[in-house]
């Protein structure tokens, strides 16, 4: 069974520090999803990383997927009390199906 | 385009009553689904459909039914309710599988009480 573990699984910290989250996997995925999720909502789509070593820059966000692609992390930078939220990796399996991790809920105060 | 739209928003049953979650999309995707999403549990994927006509079981469909007929609708039935039940429903889809054609867009989710 392919599973997706994400650390950490809480994050508060203050506006304008920086921030890495990880998922990792003992498996290999032919590709790595991450999306957010406002309270309330559904998630949203951010970045997809397809490539070993990787890496993906959206604004303030920088993604990376790990050159054996068992692994991914998503570095903010300066955070914001918009980026407030639950964030989710996906792996597409071996088999095909979708796989998602449980998710890393971050919270930035003011 | 309005994207994955989902009805009811919100809904209570009490046990034993059925009732069906609607999904709709407008973007011509292949791939439709359904998960829940409990309190530390994650996203855990109840149906899918690879296409009109074709569904198939994720891995929890127990006490789910799903049907496809057309590409737009994929709507999620609950044959009789169960407290179990009581959760977050996200319907997404997506363009197809594989890289990025597995890209999901959901829908606003349906919040579900069972008493």
């Amino acid at each position: 069974t392919q599973l997706l573990e994400q650390s950490p699984q809480f994050l508060s910290i203050q506006e304008g520090e920086n921030l890495t989250v990880y998922c990792n996997s003992s498996s290999v995925f032919s590709s790595l999803q991450w999306y957010r999720q406002e309270p309330g909502e559904g998630p949203v789509l951010l970045v997809t990383v397809v490539t070993g070593g990787e890496v993906k820059k959206l604004k303030r966000l920088t993604f990376q997927f790990g050159d054996a692609r068992k692994d991914s992390s998503l570095h903010i930078t300066a955070a914001q009390t918009g980026d407030t939220g639950l964030y989710l990796c996906a792996g597409e399996g071996s088999q095909g199906n979708l796989i998602f991790g449980k998710g890393t809920k971050l919270s930035v105060k003011p | 385009n309005a994207g994955v739209t989902q009805t009811p928003k919100f809904q209570v049953l009490k046990t034993g009553q059925s009732m069906t979650l609607q999904c709709a999309q407008d973007m011509n995707h292949e791939y439709m689904s359904w998960y829940r999403q409990d309190p530390g549990m994650g996203l855990r994927l109840i149906h899918y459909s690879v296409g009109a006509g074709i569904t198939d079981q994720g891995e929890v469909p127990n006490g789910y039914n799903v049907s496809r007929s057309t590409t737009e609708d994929f709507p999620l039935r609950l044959l009789s309710a169960a407290p179990s039940q009581t959760s977050v429903y996200f319907c997404a889809s997506s363009y197809s599988t594989g890289g990025t054609s597995y890209e999901q867009y959901f829908g606003p989710g349906t919040r579900l009480t069972v008493t």
